[in-house]
């Protein structure tokens, strides 16, 4: 069975330009997760779906950040504009339960 | 007081060890418990989870938790090379619907 499925693995962009990262959770998962991973945060949750609604996006940093599920199989988070300091590895996870979570390779963003 | 607190280490043992890896947690409401394992440039793995007081055994791996001290525990027997890695405790609080990260250990298994 396939695991979470994150696109692109490396984006490389020039400060102000819009960047959208994209997930597809794993077959039959109801929730879906953000984080944004860095050495000196850690990671961090930006957002959480449940059945396709967003449940808690306390996380999101600015007004830059925004994410979307149109269905069941299909997340984005976009960032617009990108700055240098939204560098850092971001992940997908997914969940049939809520706490077991099952993470995506990421995606590597370097804003210039 | 950070909600999950982790030794970054790094934690170095000799091959065929155990390595004791260990974390706290301040929400006593909290109610799962997980062990992420991180490979340099990778992303988490699920290893462990565990949600009752004592010790769940997994192969090489023992989650330990102690809800009362909230402190959770992973052992890890027979530590070989391919063990090297950060492993990230995870804690789920169900009034948050959250799972809060430590900031990880990094685990070294020398030969």
């Amino acid at each position: 069975d396939a695991g979470v499925i994150q696109s692109p693995r490396h984006e490389v962009t020039e400060m102000g330009q819009e960047v959208t990262l994209r997930c597809k959770p794993i077959s039959g998962h109801n929730s879906l997760f953000w984080y944004r991973q860095t050495m000196m945060r850690g990671l961090e949750l930006l957002i959480y779906f449940n059945n396709n609604v967003p449940i808690d996006d306390s996380g999101m940093p600015e007004d830059r950040f925004s994410a979307k599920m149109p269905n069941a199989s299909f997340s984005t988070l976009k960032i617009q504009p990108s700055e240098p300091r939204d560098s850092a590895v971001y992940f997908c996870a997914s969940s049939f339960r809520e706490d077991t979570q099952y993470f995506g390779p990421g995606t590597r963003l370097t804003v210039l | 007081q950070k909600e999950v607190e982790q030794n970054s280490g790094p934690l170095s043992v000799p091959e065929g060890a155990i390595a004791s890896l260990n974390c706290t947690y301040s929400d006593r409401g909290s109610q799962s418990f997980f062990w992420y394992r991180q490979y340099s440039g990778k992303s988490p793995e699920l290893i462990m989870f565990i949600y009752s007081n004592g010790d769940k055994e997994d192969g090489r791996f023992t989650a330990q938790l102690n809800k009362a001290s909230q402190y959770v525990s992973l052992l890890i027997r027979d530590s070989q090379p391919s063990d090297s890695a950060t492993y990230l405790c995870a804690v789920f609080t169900g009034t948050a619907s959250k799972l809060t990260f430590g900031t990880g250990t990094r685990l070294q298994v020398t030969l």
